[in-house]
């Protein structure tokens, strides 16, 4: 089945270390987005790439990095993470950039970082 | 600026008893909205969403929401809870038009009991 697929599942860091968490698609999508969820809050959009081109959103602190090597692969990379940043981060995908009536975004189903 | 409130954090129903979840949205543009489900440890699910089509959307799973302009409401309903439905809930809205920010509600659990 097409789907978005998140590794891993649960990620354990040490405070400043950092980590890489891996989203991939396959579903041929033009739009990767990343979200951070923190507990009991509501996801918020930290950046997303239009096939190569990539936007942050303006609030999305430095510590902040994406990759997104090639259509179905897109890594978030913390460089040194705190423990303000232990949330579940959620990626998704959709075809395009608009509302086309099928253009609905698809999510995975989250990698939980915890922070030591 | 668009924003939605979802009135309730919480909402507990029996099973078999109607659910009702609100939502009231702020817009200066034609919104589209949307209603996603997260149930523990996943990822969110698309229940329904209207993008200024019919006013009543019906969606997965028996869920269905009204588009009420004059109330700026987008209430989720279903007629018979059940079990399976224990989750949150988000109300989300995003421009008429143009790159699909989704902003999220707060969101709403749903409990369920026997």
């Amino acid at each position: 089945d097409a789907m978005v697929i998140q590794n891993p599942r649960y990620q354990v860091t040490q405070f400043g270390k950092p980590v890489t968490l891996s989203c991939s698609q396959t579903l041929n999508h033009n739009v990767m987005y990343w979200y951070q969820q923190k507990s009991s809050q509501a996801p918020k959009l930290l950046f997303h790439y239009y096939d190569k081109d990539f936007n942050n959103e303006a609030d999305t602190p430095d510590n902040f990095q994406s990759r997104r090597p090639n259509t179905s692969f897109c890594f978030l990379d913390i460089r040194s993470p705190g423990l303000g940043d232990a949330a579940m981060y959620l990626c998704a995908t959709s075809r395009d950039l608009g509302l086309a009536e099928h253009n609905e975004q698809f999510f995975g189903p989250g990698t939980r970082l915890t922070v030591l | 600026a668009q924003s939605v409130t979802q009135l309730d954090s919480h909402v507990s129903v029996s099973e078999g008893t109607p659910v009702l979840l609100r939502c009231n949205y702020s817009s200066s543009y034609s919104p589209s909205l949307f209603w996603y489900v997260q149930h523990p440890n996943k990822g969110l699910q698309l229940l329904l969403k209207y993008t200024s089509a019919a006013t009543l959307v019906k969606g997965i799973n028996g869920f269905e929401a009204e588009f009420k302009k004059s109330e700026t409401s987008f209430h989720l309903t279903k007629p018979s809870a059940h079990m399976s439905d224990a989750a949150e809930y988000f109300c989300v809205v995003t421009l008429g038009t143009g790159f699909q920010k989704l902003v999220f509600g707060t969101g709403t659990r749903l409990l369920v009991s026997p």
